[in-house]
């Protein structure tokens, strides 16, 4: 598709719970990355991959967090046991390039509340 | 500790330029600077990118010293839409995704 589509628009959970946020990027993009944006409106790198393969993921919280971009599905973003500070928009892009010279396209984002 | 750092809110008026600063002081030889406008509820949308010098679109310019350690977001002739959050973003050493912390610009009539 022409825009990168994220599903589903708002997630809650309660704490504890598993939340999995989808994420299609843009066809032909080989980059996809996920960013958490919190109420002060920071946004925090978490994990980048270059089509099925982690890219970067020094920003993940690898104990509760984890990520997959796998041929002909859509990437994901799994958070086990979640907690009340895991409340953000999540955010993913894809760009046909890493880095230097690129232009990220967002998606709408996630958003998930925890109670 | 690489940081991009920018105002945390700007006013204006119809009709005038904005300039938005962002300082990004231990930025590398082949960073690039990035910029993005969010509204609310909204992804950010890409605007501008730039290396070095001026880079001028039919939206912006980016102008970047030539030490690099700071780059201006200038908006021609704001109009009541351009009420944004604008975010500097520099990928250091390639990888190393560094928002700011965005600046919330206010465009009053």
């Amino acid at each position: 598709g022409e825009e990168v589509a994220q599903t589903p628009k708002h997630l809650v959970r309660g704490e504890g719970q598993k939340a999995k946020l989808y994420c299609a990027p843009i066809k032909g993009h080989s980059y996809v990355f996920w960013y958490q944006q919190v109420l002060k409106n920071e946004f925090k790198f978490l994990i980048s991959f270059q089509n099925e393969n982690v890219f970067d993921e020094t920003g993940m919280p690898k104990e509760r967090f984890s990520a997959k971009c796998l041929p002909n599905s859509p990437c994901s973003l799994e958070i086990q046991a979640t907690k009340l500070e895991d409340s953000a928009v999540y955010f993913c892009a894809s760009s046909q390039s890493q880095g230097n010279f690129n232009e990220q396209f967002f998606g709408p984002g996630t958003r998930l509340t925890v109670l | 500790l690489a940081k991009t750092t920018q105002p945390i809110s700007m006013d204006s008026y119809e009709g005038q330029e904005v300039n938005i600063t962002c300082s990004h002081n231990n930025i590398a030889t082949n960073d690039y600077i990035t910029w993005y406008q969010q509204f609310p509820s909204q992804g950010p949308r890409f605007i501008i990118q730039g290396y070095k010098t001026k880079v001028t679109n039919e939206v912006a310019s980016l102008f970047i010293p030539a030490d690099r350690k700071s780059s201006t977001l200038s908006l021609p002739r704001v109009s009541l839409s351009d009420t944004a959050v604008y975010y500097c973003l520099v990928a250091y050493n390639n990888n190393d995704m560094r928002f700011g912390a965005g600046t919330r610009l206010t465009v009053k009539p």
